[in-house]
């Protein structure tokens, strides 16, 4: 079974600061990577699904990294706003198993 | 809205009964997948179906099953249902399996007494 992690576990910044969290996960048997929005009473919303090596992604503001040799993955914010506030999870699937991480809770301060 | 439906909304029942929930995907995709968030747990995958079969199974309790019918909406049933049943069940679904982004659903609260 795998084991994902995320850290940190919660984060405050204020409005207008970049910030970047960590996601680990065994690196063997690795399949994919996706990384969700999540805001209270709402569902999780994707915001990328990455598979090789050296991947990057960007969407925005929000921006992430993968290095599958090593077992980790990076989401960036540029210029944090109040709206980026919100629970981010990391989730890697390898075999048969989709495998959440704990998430980011991060809150924007205006 | 990310085009996932989940009936009902929510749910209350009693110990030992028996439930089922209904999801029906996005348009054009054909895996669905199950979520559990119990209070005090994060996200744990159920089971995944993709275009009617089932295609990766997580920590699904044998009480629990699954299926995935022809129009490719789908179904979780949950049997003999305890206390800790008690969660908020999430559906996905994804055009394919594994490296695709997957759309949530609503969810649905069950709340077992």
């Amino acid at each position: 079974i795998l084991n994902v992690e995320q850290s940190p576990q919660s984060l405050h910044v204020q409005e207008g600061d970049s910030t970047n969290f960590t996601c680990s996960f065994p690196s063997s048997n690795f399949y994919a990577l996706h990384w969700y929005r999540w805001e209270t009473a709402k569902s999780p919303e994707a915001l990328f699904v990455m598979t090789l090596n050296g991947d990057e992604k960007k969407k925005g503001r929000i921006s992430a990294t993968l290095n599958t040799k090593e077992g980790y993955s990076y989401l960036y914010i540029k210029g944090s706003q109040p709206e980026d506030s919100a629970t981010y999870l990391c989730a890697s699937t390898g075999g048969q198993n989709f495998v959440f991480g704990p998430g980011t809770r991060l809150s924007v301060l205006p | 809205d990310s085009g996932v439906t989940q009936t009902p909304k929510h749910l209350i029942t009693a110990t030992g009964q028996r439930v089922t929930l209904r999801c029906s995907p996005r348009s054009g995709d054909l895996s669905v997948y199950w979520y559990q968030q119990s209070l005090d747990q994060g996200l744990q995958f159920l089971i995944q179906y993709y275009n009617g079969e089932e295609r990766a199974k997580g920590n699904i309790l044998e009480r629990f099953s699954a299926q995935q019918f022809p129009d490719l909406h789908s179904e979780l049933n949950l049997s003999s249902l305890e206390l800790g049943d008690s969660a908020l069940y999430f559906c996905a679904s994804s055009y394919g399996s594994g490296g695709y982004e997957q759309y949530f659903g609503p969810g649905t609260r069950l709340t077992v007494t």
